[in-house]
Protein backbone atom coordinates (compact mmCIF):
# COMPACT_ATOMS: atom_id res chain seq x y z
CA UNK A 1 0.00 0.00 0.00
CA UNK A 2 1.30 3.31 -1.26
CA UNK A 3 -0.47 5.45 0.72
CA UNK A 4 -2.24 7.13 -2.00
CA UNK A 5 -5.79 7.00 -2.33
CA UNK A 6 -7.59 7.27 -5.53
CA UNK A 7 -11.31 7.48 -6.14
CA UNK A 8 -13.14 5.54 -7.87
CA UNK A 9 -11.53 3.10 -9.02
CA UNK A 10 -13.79 2.19 -12.26
CA UNK A 11 -15.75 4.87 -13.88
CA UNK A 12 -17.70 4.25 -16.83
CA UNK A 13 -19.57 7.04 -18.81
CA UNK A 14 -20.68 8.65 -21.90
CA UNK A 15 -18.99 10.63 -24.28
CA UNK A 16 -19.53 14.09 -23.86
CA UNK A 17 -20.10 13.66 -20.41
CA UNK A 18 -17.60 14.94 -17.35
CA UNK A 19 -16.05 13.28 -14.66
CA UNK A 20 -14.39 13.97 -11.39
CA UNK A 21 -11.35 11.78 -10.18
CA UNK A 22 -9.72 12.36 -6.51
CA UNK A 23 -6.86 11.54 -5.32
CA UNK A 24 -5.22 11.89 -1.53
CA UNK A 25 -1.91 11.90 -1.39
CA UNK A 26 0.34 10.38 1.42
CA UNK A 27 0.37 12.02 4.97
CA UNK A 28 3.42 14.62 4.57
CA UNK A 29 3.11 15.13 0.95
CA UNK A 30 2.79 18.49 -0.70
CA UNK A 31 3.58 17.48 -4.27
CA UNK A 32 0.03 15.68 -6.11
CA UNK A 33 0.85 14.62 -9.88
CA UNK A 34 -1.54 13.48 -12.13
CA UNK A 35 -0.93 10.74 -15.35
CA UNK A 36 -2.57 9.57 -18.05
CA UNK A 37 -1.72 6.00 -18.96
CA UNK A 38 -3.60 4.57 -22.16
CA UNK A 39 -3.76 1.01 -22.99
CA UNK A 40 0.00 -0.78 -23.19
CA UNK A 41 1.21 3.21 -23.43
CA UNK A 42 3.65 5.08 -21.06
CA UNK A 43 2.89 7.09 -18.72
CA UNK A 44 2.11 10.89 -20.12
CA UNK A 45 2.17 13.54 -17.42
CA UNK A 46 -0.79 16.04 -17.05
CA UNK A 47 0.21 18.49 -14.30
CA UNK A 48 1.28 18.82 -11.26
CA UNK A 49 0.46 20.36 -7.80
CA UNK A 50 2.68 21.61 -4.70
CA UNK A 51 1.06 22.86 -1.75
CA UNK A 52 -2.12 24.29 -3.45
CA UNK A 53 -0.33 25.61 -6.49
CA UNK A 54 0.30 24.57 -10.08
CA UNK A 55 3.93 24.04 -10.37
CA UNK A 56 3.92 22.22 -13.99
CA UNK A 57 1.97 21.01 -16.79
CA UNK A 58 2.58 18.84 -19.44
CA UNK A 59 0.35 17.28 -22.15
CA UNK A 60 -2.83 17.85 -20.47
CA UNK A 61 -6.17 18.80 -22.72
CA UNK A 62 -7.96 22.21 -22.34
CA UNK A 63 -11.13 20.23 -21.54
CA UNK A 64 -8.95 18.86 -18.33
CA UNK A 65 -8.38 21.00 -15.06
CA UNK A 66 -7.12 20.14 -11.92
CA UNK A 67 -7.06 22.04 -8.37
CA UNK A 68 -5.10 20.71 -5.12
CA UNK A 69 -7.20 22.30 -2.02
CA UNK A 70 -6.11 23.42 1.27
CA UNK A 71 -5.96 19.64 3.00
CA UNK A 72 -3.68 18.75 0.01
CA UNK A 73 -5.99 16.00 -1.66
CA UNK A 74 -6.76 16.80 -5.23
CA UNK A 75 -9.10 16.50 -8.05
CA UNK A 76 -8.28 16.21 -11.71
CA UNK A 77 -11.77 17.31 -14.00
CA UNK A 78 -12.67 15.80 -17.33
CA UNK A 79 -15.25 17.94 -19.51
CA UNK A 80 -16.50 16.99 -22.61
CA UNK A 81 -15.10 13.27 -22.62
CA UNK A 82 -14.51 11.74 -25.95
CA UNK A 83 -13.95 7.79 -26.37
CA UNK A 84 -9.82 8.42 -26.52
CA UNK A 85 -10.24 9.72 -22.75
CA UNK A 86 -10.59 5.84 -21.79
CA UNK A 87 -7.71 5.59 -19.92
CA UNK A 88 -6.00 4.83 -16.37
CA UNK A 89 -5.34 7.88 -14.68
CA UNK A 90 -2.65 8.04 -11.86
CA UNK A 91 -2.47 10.18 -9.32
CA UNK A 92 1.13 10.02 -7.34
CA UNK A 93 2.64 12.19 -4.04
CA UNK A 94 5.86 13.02 -2.97
CA UNK A 95 7.50 14.59 -0.50
CA UNK A 96 10.82 14.91 -2.52
CA UNK A 97 10.31 15.17 -6.46
CA UNK A 98 12.32 12.24 -6.74
CA UNK A 99 10.83 9.63 -5.40
CA UNK A 100 7.05 9.09 -6.67
CA UNK A 101 4.31 7.19 -4.51
CA UNK A 102 1.59 6.34 -6.82
CA UNK A 103 -2.66 5.49 -6.08
CA UNK A 104 -3.83 2.20 -8.07
CA UNK A 105 -5.55 4.20 -10.43
CA UNK A 106 -8.59 5.15 -11.94
CA UNK A 107 -9.92 2.96 -14.38
CA UNK A 108 -11.68 5.89 -17.04
CA UNK A 109 -13.84 4.39 -19.84
CA UNK A 110 -15.71 6.33 -22.24
CA UNK A 111 -18.70 4.90 -24.05
CA UNK B 1 14.55 18.70 -21.59
CA UNK B 2 16.43 15.32 -20.78
CA UNK B 3 15.21 12.52 -22.77
CA UNK B 4 15.59 8.43 -21.48
CA UNK B 5 16.23 5.80 -24.03
CA UNK B 6 15.73 2.42 -22.55
CA UNK B 7 15.18 -1.00 -24.54
CA UNK B 8 11.43 -1.87 -25.37
CA UNK B 9 11.30 -5.46 -24.26
CA UNK B 10 13.65 -7.75 -22.45
CA UNK B 11 13.37 -11.59 -21.97
CA UNK B 12 15.02 -13.79 -19.19
CA UNK B 13 14.91 -16.79 -17.42
CA UNK B 14 13.83 -17.52 -13.68
CA UNK B 15 17.45 -17.38 -11.36
CA UNK B 16 19.41 -15.23 -13.94
CA UNK B 17 20.56 -11.47 -13.17
CA UNK B 18 18.60 -9.25 -15.29
CA UNK B 19 20.48 -5.64 -16.65
CA UNK B 20 18.40 -3.34 -17.82
CA UNK B 21 20.56 -0.01 -19.41
CA UNK B 22 18.74 3.57 -19.82
CA UNK B 23 20.55 6.17 -21.96
CA UNK B 24 20.09 10.06 -20.83
CA UNK B 25 22.52 12.15 -23.01
CA UNK B 26 21.32 15.78 -21.42
CA UNK B 27 20.99 14.82 -17.69
CA UNK B 28 22.17 18.14 -15.89
CA UNK B 29 24.85 18.43 -12.99
CA UNK B 30 22.10 17.59 -10.10
CA UNK B 31 19.81 15.59 -11.59
CA UNK B 32 19.29 12.19 -10.15
CA UNK B 33 18.16 9.18 -12.02
CA UNK B 34 15.33 6.68 -10.56
CA UNK B 35 13.79 3.55 -11.53
CA UNK B 36 10.15 2.25 -11.53
CA UNK B 37 8.34 -0.68 -12.10
CA UNK B 38 5.08 -1.23 -13.13
CA UNK B 39 2.37 -4.53 -13.00
CA UNK B 40 -0.13 -4.68 -15.29
CA UNK B 41 -3.10 -2.14 -14.12
CA UNK B 42 -1.20 -0.85 -11.46
CA UNK B 43 0.49 2.38 -10.63
CA UNK B 44 4.68 2.55 -10.96
CA UNK B 45 6.44 1.62 -7.75
CA UNK B 46 9.81 3.04 -6.69
CA UNK B 47 12.64 0.38 -7.06
CA UNK B 48 15.58 2.79 -6.50
CA UNK B 49 17.07 6.42 -7.04
CA UNK B 50 21.15 7.18 -7.63
CA UNK B 51 23.01 9.74 -8.40
CA UNK B 52 26.27 8.69 -9.35
CA UNK B 53 28.59 5.30 -8.86
CA UNK B 54 26.57 2.32 -7.19
CA UNK B 55 23.62 1.91 -5.34
CA UNK B 56 22.47 -1.11 -3.43
CA UNK B 57 18.84 -2.03 -2.14
CA UNK B 58 17.18 -5.16 -0.67
CA UNK B 59 15.95 -5.23 -4.35
CA UNK B 60 18.26 -3.84 -6.80
CA UNK B 61 21.43 -2.39 -7.88
CA UNK B 62 22.03 0.65 -10.17
CA UNK B 63 25.33 1.14 -11.85
CA UNK B 64 25.84 4.91 -12.94
CA UNK B 65 29.25 5.57 -14.77
CA UNK B 66 31.43 8.75 -13.98
CA UNK B 67 29.90 10.91 -17.27
CA UNK B 68 26.39 9.82 -15.99
CA UNK B 69 24.75 9.76 -19.77
CA UNK B 70 23.58 6.32 -18.68
CA UNK B 71 22.48 3.85 -16.12
CA UNK B 72 21.93 0.22 -15.31
CA UNK B 73 19.71 -1.15 -13.38
CA UNK B 74 20.89 -4.57 -12.09
CA UNK B 75 18.16 -7.16 -10.83
CA UNK B 76 19.72 -9.94 -9.22
CA UNK B 77 18.11 -13.44 -9.59
CA UNK B 78 14.75 -12.88 -11.27
CA UNK B 79 11.74 -14.59 -10.54
CA UNK B 80 8.43 -14.85 -12.67
CA UNK B 81 7.55 -12.13 -10.75
CA UNK B 82 9.31 -9.83 -11.66
CA UNK B 83 7.81 -9.49 -15.05
CA UNK B 84 6.82 -6.51 -15.44
CA UNK B 85 7.51 -2.93 -17.53
CA UNK B 86 10.59 -0.78 -15.77
CA UNK B 87 11.08 2.53 -16.09
CA UNK B 88 13.96 4.72 -16.10
CA UNK B 89 13.02 8.27 -14.48
CA UNK B 90 15.42 11.71 -15.09
CA UNK B 91 14.67 14.70 -12.51
CA UNK B 92 14.59 17.41 -14.79
CA UNK B 93 14.55 21.15 -13.89
CA UNK B 94 16.02 22.52 -16.78
CA UNK B 95 12.87 24.55 -18.22
CA UNK B 96 10.95 26.78 -15.58
CA UNK B 97 8.11 24.18 -16.15
CA UNK B 98 9.36 21.78 -14.32
CA UNK B 99 8.38 18.18 -14.32
CA UNK B 100 9.56 14.46 -14.44
CA UNK B 101 10.28 12.94 -17.76
CA UNK B 102 9.40 9.45 -18.29
CA UNK B 103 10.85 7.17 -20.40
CA UNK B 104 8.88 4.39 -22.46
CA UNK B 105 10.04 1.62 -20.35
CA UNK B 106 11.18 -1.89 -20.67
CA UNK B 107 8.78 -4.62 -20.81
CA UNK B 108 10.49 -7.28 -19.13
CA UNK B 109 9.58 -10.86 -19.57
CA UNK B 110 10.75 -13.65 -16.85
CA UNK B 111 10.21 -17.29 -18.38
CA UNK B 112 10.81 -20.50 -16.14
Amino acid sequence: DSGVTQTPKHLITATGQRVTLRCSPRSGDLSVYWYQQSLDQGLQFLIHYYNGEERAKGNILERFSAQQFPDLHSELNLSSLELGDSALYFCASSFSDEKLFFGSGTQLSVL
Amino acid sequence: LAKTTQPISMDSYEGQEVNITCSHNNIATNDYITWYQQFPSQGPRFIIQGYKTKVTNEVASLFIPADRKSSTLSLPRVSLSDTAVYYCLVDDDMDSNYQLIWGAGTKLIIKP
